[in-house]
């Protein structure tokens, strides 16, 4: 079975670049997490969806992030413009019933590096 | 709002107990985790607790959860160098949603 699938695995690029991450949830799946790693603040959700309806956006640190779900099968994290801080390891996850009681399978993750 | 506190780093000889403690401060969560991130990967769900139970036991892993002092352990027996790897404690806070602790590093030397 396929799990979470997140592209691009790695990115590098330029402050001030357009960054856009990309998740395929697991098939049946009704809800999406975004979280990003650091080693200064751990594990931090941005963002999560239910039914592709965006439920929370707190965590989402500034206007220059965005996240959409335009289907069951996709979501994207946009970053624009890109900045130094937001180097991270960006993971996507997925889940059956809302997440806060059944697992969460993450994708391996986008490693961002903003030069 | 929720917060969930853990060690960053224990180290352990092979064949040795390790023991990985989590405390929290919400009481609400019906289920306890422990994820398991090994380098280059996200995380995996390890094991879970339900509230209503002190204690799980599943081959090597040993969860203990102390509800009265929002505590939750994690015990690892017989600890092989494939269990190094970063070890999150998470608990669904009141919010619904789920909180991770910072992850506590397990180093595990031959």
């Amino acid at each position: 079975d396929a799990g979470v699938i997140q592209s691009p695995r790695h990115e590098v690029t330029e402050m001030g670049q357009e960054v856009t991450l990309r998740c395929k949830p697991i098939s049946g799946h009704n809800s999406l997490f975004w979280y990003r790693q650091t080693m200064m603040r751990g594990l931090e959700l941005l963002i999560y969806f239910n039914n592709n309806v965006p439920i929370d956006d707190s965590g989402m640190p500034e206007d220059r992030f965005s996240a959409k779900m335009p289907n069951a099968s996709f979501s994207t994290l946009k970053i624009q413009p890109s900045e130094p801080r937001d180097s991270a390891v960006y993971f996507c996850a997925s889940s059956l019933g809302g997440g806060n009681t059944g697992e969460l399978f993450f994708g391996e993750g986008s490693r961002l590096t903003v030069l | 709002g929720e917060d969930v506190e853990q060690s960053l780093f224990l180290s352990v000889r092979e064949g040795d107990s390790s023991v990985i403690n989590c405390t929290y401060t919400d009481s609400s969560s019906t289920y306890l985790y422990w994820y398991k991130q090994e380098p280059g990967a996200g995380l995996q769900l390890l094991t879970y607790i339900f509230s209503n139970m002190d204690m799980k036991q599943d081959q090597r892993l040993t969860v203990l959860l102390n509800k009265k002092d929002k505590h939750l352990s994690l015990r690892i027996a017989d600890t092989q160098t494939g269990d190094s790897a970063i070890y999150f404690c998470a608990v669904s806070g009141n919010t619904g949603k789920l909180i991770f602790g910072q992850g506590t590093t397990l180093q595990v030397k031959p």
